[in-house]
């Protein structure tokens, strides 16, 4: 069974800030089947990045993911209002505890 | 577009069973892993588990015998059942679409189509 641990649990952080959110597997994640998903307050989660480094349909090219093995991280360029929210990665039946990106 | 809507008591009493169900408006209920997946109030996401259309399923181990889940493709349903709860049981309750892929460590999956959720309390 894979655990997923992100860092940091919060992340404080000005509108145009580049926001960057670690996810560490406790063992290889084959073929980087690592999933993101947004959540914002009030609001159900949504697939944000699948494979590790996929956007899925209707996020901005600002968002992006990379790593791979046990090391995967999201990427936020630019952050805008809109991107203020909770992000968890999932990998199976696994969620890491989720990093909140908060405006400072 | 598919979507997803969870339906059901949003109050069940201590060591009773929690019954929702969850309807797939538009495309097909073969080849995905429906599943459940429940938030306490402020905390994080845990997985529940899932149903798959050949009658497979798989559950979170710390779960154990309590959870079951059925699909019924004729409806475009599925379904989770909670035996036995307690406040520890009170979350939202999400219903979701499972992505799978076949590798040499097993299936994997990951979520990419989520419902608006439902607040089941648990209370006496």
């Amino acid at each position: 069974e894979i655990i997923l641990t992100q860092s940091p649990g919060t992340l404080s952080l000005f509108p145009g800030d580049r926001a960057t959110l670690s996810c560490r597997a406790s063992q290889t994640v084959n073929n980087n089947y690592l999933a993101w998903h947004q959540q914002k307050p009030g609001q159900a989660p949504r697939l944000l990045i699948y494979g590790a480094s996929t956007r899925a349909p209707g996020f901005p090219d600002r968002f992006s993911g990379g790593g791979s093995a046990t090391d995967f991280t999201l990427n936020i360029s630019r952050l805008e209002p809109e991107d203020f929210a909770v992000y968890y990665c999932q990998h199976s039946g696994a969620f890491g505890q989720g990093t909140k990106v908060e405006i400072k | 577009q598919v979507q997803l809507q969870e339906s059901g008591p949003g109050l069940v009493k201590p060591s009773e069973t929690l019954s929702l169900n969850c309807s797939v408006s538009r495309g097909s209920i073969s080849s995905y892993y429906w599943s459940w997946i429940r938030q306490a109030p402020g905390k994080g996401l845990e997985w529940i588990g899932y149903v798959y259309y050949s009658g497979d399923s798989d559950f979170n181990p710390a779960l154990g015998s309590r959870v079951t889940m059925s699909l019924d493709t004729s409806e475009k349903q599925f379904s989770l059942r909670l035996s036995s709860v307690t406040t520890a049981d009170t979350a939202v309750y999400y219903c979701a679409r499972g992505r799978w892929f076949y590798d040499t460590s097993g299936y994997i999956w990951y979520f990419d189509l989520w419902g608006r959720g439902t607040l089941v309390t648990v209370s006496s």
